[in-house]
């Protein structure tokens, strides 16, 4: 049964910092990973979607990476903002291609 | 480009009761997946609708129940409420298979029962 793990659970730093969040998932057999935001009482918005061929996404100051073989992937935040906090959640698709499997999501806050 | 958009935002039931709760997916959309998500938990896949079919059960019961309509609009219905069943209720729509195209979430409802 996959399971996913995201540490730290929560992070705070301040403003102008790098930070790296993580995620591990038990089963490499994935289809592909995806890095989602929630902000408090809100939907998801999709960051990056690594698919299993590949090894890292961009967007903007958000890097993902993914090692299928070791089962982690590492989201990295360049120049943290306040407005970056927020919750972050890793999902990987589960073996029917159906469903995404979430971690618990890792909590950011970034102070000014 | 429309967005995925759900109803109500927020809803409070007492145990026992039934709701439903609605999603429009976002447009050219035509998969649609419900999550449940209980405060401090990642989202919970319920099931997901791929051109009307139910395609994909997460591990809930037969009270929860979809449907998906003509226009890719889609029903979360949930029979018979326990307390346990308050949490954010997140539909997400793709273009076809979860496999290949991101998900975009819908703000969610947030269904209290007591």
């Amino acid at each position: 049964k996959q399971e996913v793990t995201q540490i730290p659970a929560a992070l705070s730093v301040p403003e102008g910092e790098n930070l790296v969040l993580n995620c591990s998932f038990t089963d490499s057999a994935i289809y592909n990973l995806q890095w989602f935001r929630q902000d408090p009482g809100k939907g998801l918005t999709s960051l990056l979607l690594i698919q299993s061929s590949q090894r890292e996404q961009t967007s903007g100051r958000l890097n993902a990476s993914l090692d299928k073989s070791s089962g982690r992937s590492t989201l990295y935040i360049a120049a943290s903002q306040p407005g970056d906090s927020a919750t972050y959640l890793c999902a990987v698709i589960n073996q029917a291609g159906t469903a995404l499997i979430f971690g618990k999501g890792t909590t950011l806050s970034v102070s000014s | 480009e429309t967005g995925v958009t759900q109803s109500p935002t927020h809803l409070i039931k007492t145990r026992g009761q039934q709701v439903t709760l609605r999603c429009s997916s976002q447009s050219g959309h035509n998969t649609v997946s419900w999550y449940q998500q209980a405060l401090g938990q990642g989202p919970q896949f319920i099931f997901q609708y791929y051109r009307e079919e139910e395609n994909g059960r997460g591990n809930f019961p037969p009270r929860f129940s979809g449907l998906q309509f003509p226009n890719y609009s889609s029903e979360l219905n949930v029979n018979a409420l326990e307390l346990d069943d308050s949490a954010l209720y997140l539909c997400a729509s793709s273009l076809d298979s979860t496999r290949h195209s991101p998900l975009h979430f819908g703000n969610g409802t947030r269904l209290t029962v007591t």
